[in-house]
């Protein structure tokens, strides 16, 4: 099976600033005969079901601010909020996809500073 | 608008049985392959269940395998999880969640229905 590790396990940005969070899976989630990556990345504020914000690790889902963006390949990914707005508190998770049984990282909490 | 309600939830006794059932609607339900994620207080997401959108094809995770059972109707709609001998470390949020169209990530979430396993 493939772990998901994200680091930090939690981080406090000022608001505008920049936020970024990492993803590393234990083996490649990129498949190589049609290059993509099988990485997402999910928001889940209190009380909410995750969202998809990000997928083939770069992807934005639509309606998801382009403050998010996502970066990456193989076994390391990256998911950053240029600045970051008080509707960004929440836990970040990522996904890999690429094999079953899918797996999510520990997830990443953002607060404000 | 894409939905998935889920129910069935509640709290239940040690090595009991409880089945957890998933509404959609807004999209072709069996073009689509399903999945049960579940979420313990506090704690990050765990992909429990999948199932193909013809059920062909199946998969657990470890912890819940040989005790859970995932199915489907295509016609009612619906996906379901039978969940038996039910241990204290089930306890969590069960979500059940869409596949995309285009691969493995959930585009969709429905908003849990909860597990309680206690005496």
């Amino acid at each position: 099976d493939i772990v998901m590790t994200q680091s930090p396990d939690s981080l406090a940005v000022s608001l505008g600033e920049r936020a970024t969070i990492n993803c590393k899976s234990s083996q490649s989630v990129l498949y190589s005969s049609n290059n993509k990556n099988y990485l997402a990345w999910y928001q889940q504020k209190p009380g909410q079901p995750p969202k998809l914000l990000i997928y083939w690790a770069s992807t934005r889902e639509s309606g998801v601010p382009d403050r998010f963006s996502g970066s990456g390949s193989g076994t390391d990914f990256t998911l950053t909020i240029s600045s970051l707005q008080a509707e960004d508190v929440a836990v970040y998770y990522c996904h890999q996809y690429y094999i079953t049984p899918g797996a999510f990282g520990p997830g990443t909490k953002v607060d404000i500073k | 608008e894409v939905q998935l309600v889920e129910s069935g939830g509640g709290l239940v006794q040690p090595g009991r049985s409880l089945r957890l059932s998933c509404a959609a609607s807004g999209f072709t339900f069996d073009d689509y392959a399903m999945h049960w994620v579940r979420q313990a207080p506090g704690k990050g997401l765990e992909w429990v269940s999948y199932i193909s959108w013809n059920s062909d094809n199946i998969d657990y995770a470890d912890s819940v395998k040989g005790r859970f059972t995932i199915s489907r109707d295509n016609a009612k709609d619906s996906l379901y999880l039978q969940m038996n001998s039910l241990r204290a470390e089930d306890t969590a949020l069960y979500y059940c969640a869409k596949t995309s169209a285009g691969g493995g990530y959930f585009d969709y979430w429905g908003q849990g229905t909860r597990v309680t396993v206690s005496s």
